[in-house]
């Protein structure tokens, strides 16, 4: 079935280092592609989407790529700050299951001052 | 334009009671997806609903169930509640296979 795999957090930084999170998906057909953050005692927010191949989402100074041919949407941001600390969730939906979102596991980020 | 709404946004419950969960989607949609988030775990997908019906469940037991209003609004309810059922539910809606916004959540705590 459909899936989403993240990397195993916790991911700690130092504040203005450079972030990846990495995430792939196994999929049929042609899933949107989202990214969410969770920022402490605060529900998910869409962080930024791609909803086709090559499509590059960004908000807030995070971007992902959607790379259909190593099916992986990483997140990436040039210079994290300490307000970035939340947990991330890559997601896909669209797919055969319609509708459903699928979510991974989860990344908590950690940036020190 | 009015959110994903959620109530109540903390509850507090006794082993073996019952817990009843309410959302409110963004006016327009007609699907709403509940999940748990339990501590130290990832999201877990519960319950989708569409145009009032069921579409799909996950892993859970039969004692969490719910159902979906004729105006789109949902309930959860979780039965003989249990300790290990402590967790920030959340409900999200989407149009069809739109991107899907969620609530705020409930954090349920059993004692």
């Amino acid at each position: 079935g459909d899936s989403v795999t993240q990397m195993e957090g916790p991911v700690t930084l130092s504040e203005e280092a450079f972030l990846t999170i990495n995430c792939t998906y196994t999929a049929t057909g042609y899933p949107s592609l989202f990214w969410y953050v969770q920022y402490p005692g605060e529900g998910l927010q869409l962080l930024l989407k791609a909803t086709k191949a090559d499509d590059k989402g960004s908000n807030k100074g995070f971007e992902a790529t959607y790379r259909k041919e190593t099916t992986s949407f990483h997140l990436e941001k040039g210079s994290v700050q300490v307000s970035d600390s939340a947990v991330y969730f890559c997601a896909l939906s669209g797919v055969s299951s319609a509708s459903k979102i699928i979510f991974g596991s989860g990344t908590r980020l950690s940036i020190r001052p | 334009e009015a959110g994903v709404t959620q109530s109540p946004t903390h509850l507090i419950k006794t082993r073996g009671q019952q817990a009843t969960l309410r959302c409110s989607p963004i006016s327009g949609h007609t699907s709403v997806y509940w999940y748990q988030q339990a501590l130290g775990l990832g999201l877990q997908f519960l319950l989708w609903y569409d145009e009032g019906e069921e579409r799909n469940r996950g892993n859970f037991p039969p004692r969490f169930s719910g159902r979906q209003f004729p105006n789109y609004s949902s309930e959860l309810n979780v039965n003989a509640l249990e300790l290990e059922d402590s967790a920030l539910y959340l409900c999200a809606s989407s149009f069809r296979d739109a991107k899907a916004f969620f609530g705020q959540g409930t954090r349920l705590t059993v004692v």
